[in-house]
């Protein structure tokens, strides 16, 4: 299983822009990457997922090198409602079902 | 559509004692799965479905057993509860076409356990 590397805490003021780095040096072909929020006493919410090169949506965008062995969330202008912990995780249901998250990383934004 | 449901969202349990968390979905999702969640920490599989009469074992599955009789249902089993069982569990359920692994998470059910 492909396991993934995020820094444990960042800090960001608002209006700034946030990228979060996470490795995945196993990541095997079929993998996906996604990027989950979490607040405090809720469950994740899934933020946005790639395959390969760039994906962006109305909240983030994803950045995913050619080796696919890391990938960077991208959080525009963040805002205080932005504070929460970001996960990355890799997988494929349909290859095993499997689909185990990292550690996360507790971004922190401040006024 | 409710989404993904769960209940009790509170149990306390004294060791020893069983109980069966309950999830469920209305969005005829193939996919479901069980994390437990420790305070401070990230999130921990503990079972997953691919489909109904069909589970399978995740990171942690020792202490817990699951089934899956219908698509809309995937109920979690403590068989006989420990206070290293005191977590939040969360239900997830995802369809499974088109790949990936985006999935819908349930509000949770915090366990503890004397």
């Amino acid at each position: 299983l492909a396991k993934t590397t995020q820094p444990i805490s960042m800090d960001s003021y608002e209006g700034q822009e946030v990228n979060i780095t996470c490795s995945h040096n196993n990541i095997a072909t079929n993998d996906y990457i996604t990027w989950y929020q979490q607040f405090p006493s809720q469950g994740p919410r899934f933020i946005i997922q790639g395959y390969k090169t760039k994906v962006t949506n109305e909240v983030a965008s994803l950045f995913i090198p050619a080796d696919r062995k890391s990938s960077t969330l991208s959080l525009p202008r963040v805002s205080l409602s932005d504070t929460a912990v970001y996960y990355c995780l890799v997988g494929d249901r349909n290859q095993g079902g499997k689909l185990i998250f990292g550690q996360g990383t507790e971004l922190s934004v401040k006024p | 559509n409710a989404g993904v449901t769960q209940t009790p969202k509170f149990q306390v349990l004294k060791t020893g004692q069983s109980m069966t968390l309950q999830c469920a979905q209305d969005m005829n999702h193939e996919y479901m799965s069980w994390y437990r969640q420790d305070p401070g920490m990230g999130l921990r599989l503990i079972h997953y479905s691919v489909g109904a009469g069909i589970t399978d074992q995740g990171e942690v599955p020792n202490g817990y057993n699951v089934s899956r009789s219908t698509t809309e249902d995937f109920p979690l089993r403590l068989l006989s509860a420990a206070p290293s069982q005191t977590s939040v569990y969360f239900c997830a359920s995802s369809t499974i076409a088109g790949g990936g692994n985006e999935q819908f998470f349930g509000p949770g059910t915090r366990l503890t356990v004397l």
